[in-house]
């Protein structure tokens, strides 16, 4: 069945590092990707999307590239802020429709 | 445009009570879609409605069960509560176009089963 693996958290950055969280999907056909954010006490927030092979999502300088060869779906933020401290979920639409999600990764920028 | 809502946003029951929990989607969205969110399990889908019909349902024990009104505002219905239904309980709103399957998501509603 269709599944969503993401690294490891939680992952602490100092103010103004580089991001990179992985994530790697396992998927019949061509579903899309997302990230989400959810903020401590809230719900989920889309935060980038892509729908085919090669797309770049990208959204308050974070960015991910949907690389179908590799069947991941990397976020990149070239520089977080503190603001950015949250659980970042990768997940992927199949044709049903249904959101799968990856186990969350936490991220706590310190200042 | 208003987001999604849910209410209530905390809820308290004990072991063996059902409850229901309501959603009202963005206007225009004529797809809900409910999630349960645990520490342990992560985030699963429970199933989606759209325009009154369940569409999809995921690995869940009949006692919960949904139905959708047709303003397409949602409720999901736990019966026979057991104390591992202690979640966050998302909806989703999408107007359900493919490929461009975004869903929107409400605060949540936390249930606490004692």
């Amino acid at each position: 069945g269709n599944s969503v693996t993401q690294m490891e958290g939680p992952v602490t950055l100092s103010e103004e590092a580089f991001l990179t969280i992985n994530c790697t999907y396992t998927a019949t056909g061509y579903p899309s990707l997302f990230w989400y954010v959810q903020y401590p006490g809230e719900g989920l927030q889309l935060l980038l999307k892509a729908t085919k092979a090669d797309d770049k999502g990208s959204n308050k300088g974070f960015e991910a590239t949907y690389r179908k060869e590799t069947t991941s779906f990397h976020l990149e933020k070239g520089s977080v802020q503190v603001s950015d401290s949250a659980v970042y979920f990768c997940a992927l639409s199949d044709e049903g429709g249904k959101l799968i999600f990856g186990q969350g990764t936490e991220l706590s920028v310190k200042p | 445009k208003a987001g999604v809502t849910q209410t209530p946003r905390y809820l308290i029951k004990t072991r063996g009570q059902q409850v229901t929990l309501s959603c009202s989607p963005i206007s225009g969205h004529r797809s809900v879609s409910w999630y349960q969110q645990t520490p342990g399990q992560g985030l699963q889908f429970l199933f989606e409605y759209f325009s009154e019909t369940q569409r999809n349902k995921g690995n869940f024990p009949g006692r919960f069960s949904g139905r959708q009104f047709s303003n397409s505002r949602s409720e999901m219905n736990v019966s026979t509560l057991e104390l591992g239904d202690s979640a966050l309980y998302l909806c989703a709103s999408s107007e359900r176009t493919w490929p461009y399957n975004e869903q929107f998501f409400g605060p949540g509603t936390r249930l606490t089963v004692l």
